[in-house]
């Protein structure tokens, strides 16, 4: 199975800032991955697929890069309803696999 | 609208069965891989497994390793709704379950349900 690892797990910022969410894979998934948000108590929501096609409604400062092995998902600018928890999954082999995360915190 | 509406959640008792619902609206159901995530409490996601369309997949499934031969995806598209049967059910299986539609062509998952929690307990 893929191993997907998020980088950080916790991430403080403030509203304003420009933060960038790695994702590094156990081995070689061209671009095939997807990015998520999750609010609590919320489903998740699709950013990001292909590694760097916005989903439809998205807001334009989420954009994600990279290919292979190493991903990025970066919000330009963060604003209040940014604070979330995110998720990477893969879309190259079954199993899919889920990265275990990151939990961006107001500072 | 795009719903999409899980149901059959509830407690069960470890190695007992239960059978969650999924269905769709306002998109082309059909035309859709349907996957099944799941979040035990305070966890991060986890892929269950997924069914593919009739037309471009045949109905074929995939699984976790941590459910095969025990969970079965399957779907009737006449009602749009998928299913997933749980058979066998362990501790371990308690999470919030979502179902969700492929909006890329490569089963990721742009539409979600708003979750079905199950819980396993004696």
């Amino acid at each position: 199975d893929i191993q997907l690892t998020q980088s950080p797990s916790f991430l403080s910022a403030s509203v304003g800032d420009r933060v960038t969410i790695t994702c590094r894979a156990s081995q070689g998934i061209s671009s095939y991955l997807a990015w998520y948000q999750q609010k609590p108590g919320k489903a998740p929501k699709l950013l990001i697929y292909a590694a760097s096609s916005l989903q439809s409604g998205v807001p334009s400062r989420f954009s994600g890069s990279g290919s292979g092995t190493e991903f990025t998902l970066t919000v330009s600018s963060l604003q209040p309803e940014d604070f979330a928890t995110y998720y990477c999954q893969q879309l190259n082999s079954y199993p899919r696999t889920f990265g275990q995360g990151t939990k961006l915190e107001i500072k | 609208e795009v719903q999409l509406v899980e149901s059959g959640g509830g407690l069960v008792q470890p190695g007992r069965s239960l059978r969650l619902s999924c269905t769709g609206s306002g998109f082309g159901f059909t035309d859709r891989a349907v996957t099944w995530v799941r979040q035990a409490p305070g966890k991060g996601l986890e892929w269950v497994g997924l069914i593919r369309n009739k037309r471009s997949g045949g109905e074929t499934t995939e699984y976790a390793a941590s459910v095969k031969g025990r969970f079965t995806i399957s779907r009737d598209d006449s009602k749009s709704t998928a299913y997933l049967q749980m058979n066998s059910l362990k501790t371990e299986d308690a999470a919030i379950y979502y179902c969700t539609a492929d909006t890329c062509g490569a089963d990721c998952s742009g539409f979600w349900g708003q979750g079905t929690l199950v819980t396993v307990s004696s």
